[in-house]
């Protein structure tokens, strides 16, 4: 299996900060990663697909970049609604797996 | 608008058998392959299975904690997703929730979730 180990699992941040998240892979898996949003009591949310490409509606402050086995999510000036756990996700090979979620608090 | 909602949650004994339903609509059910993925209370995500369209033959592939117990199924005619829960365990308490893939394997689309807890 693939396993993915995001860093780091928490975060204390304020609005308006520049924020980023690493998801490293055990292995390579091109550019087959995902980041998802989820708040509390609600479904995760696609933001980012194939490493990079912003998925429609998800505003332009998120971007993601990387490839092979090192991958980043940034957030470039965080917004009130930006709180909440981010998710790495790998579609290369079964079974998919998720990493551990890096949880972003409010300083 | 695409909805995805899950019903058949609820409380069974360890060793007890449960099914859940996903009821979609706003897009062409018969086109998608659908997953299951699941969080237990306070944890991460974890996927538990994939049935994929009638053009693959309906095939599945499930996650090692839960294959020979969950059996994932599709109806096309009924856009309704199912997942048969056998031998059940008091590690597989979750929030599951229904997913369809999108062309490029994303998770694009998520149902509300529905909480399965298994306890005596």
């Amino acid at each position: 299996d693939i396993q993915l180990t995001q860093s780091p699992s928490f975060l204390s941040t304020s609005v308006g900060d520049r924020v980023t998240i690493t998801c490293r892979a055990s292995q390579g898996i091109s550019s087959s990663l995902a980041w998802y949003q989820q708040k509390p009591g609600k479904a995760p949310k696609l933001l980012i697909y194939a490493a990079s490409t912003l998925q429609s509606g998800v505003p332009s402050r998120f971007s993601g970049s990387g490839s092979g086995t090192e991958f980043t999510l940034t957030i470039s000036s965080l917004q009130p609604e930006d709180f909440a756990t981010y998710y790495c996700q790998q579609v290369k090979s079964y079974p998919v797996t998720f990493g551990q979620g890096t949880r972003l608090e409010i300083k | 608008e695409v909805q995805l909602v899950e019903s058949g949650g609820g409380l069974v004994q360890p060793g007890g058998s449960l099914g859940l339903s996903c009821a979609a609509s706003g897009f062409t059910f018969s086109d998608h392959y659908m997953d299951w993925v699941r969080q237990a209370p306070g944890k991460g995500l974890e996927w538990v299975g994939r049935v994929r369209k009638k053009a693959n033959s309906y095939t599945t592939e499930y996650a090692a904690s839960v294959k020979g117990r969950f059996t994932i199924s599709r109806d096309d005619s009924k856009n309704s997703l199912y997942l048969q829960m056998n031998s059940l365990k008091t590690e597989d308490t979750a929030v599951y929730y229904c997913v369809a893939v999108g062309l490029s394997y994303y998770f694009d689309s998520w149902g509300q979730g529905t909480l399965v807890t298994v306890s005596s």
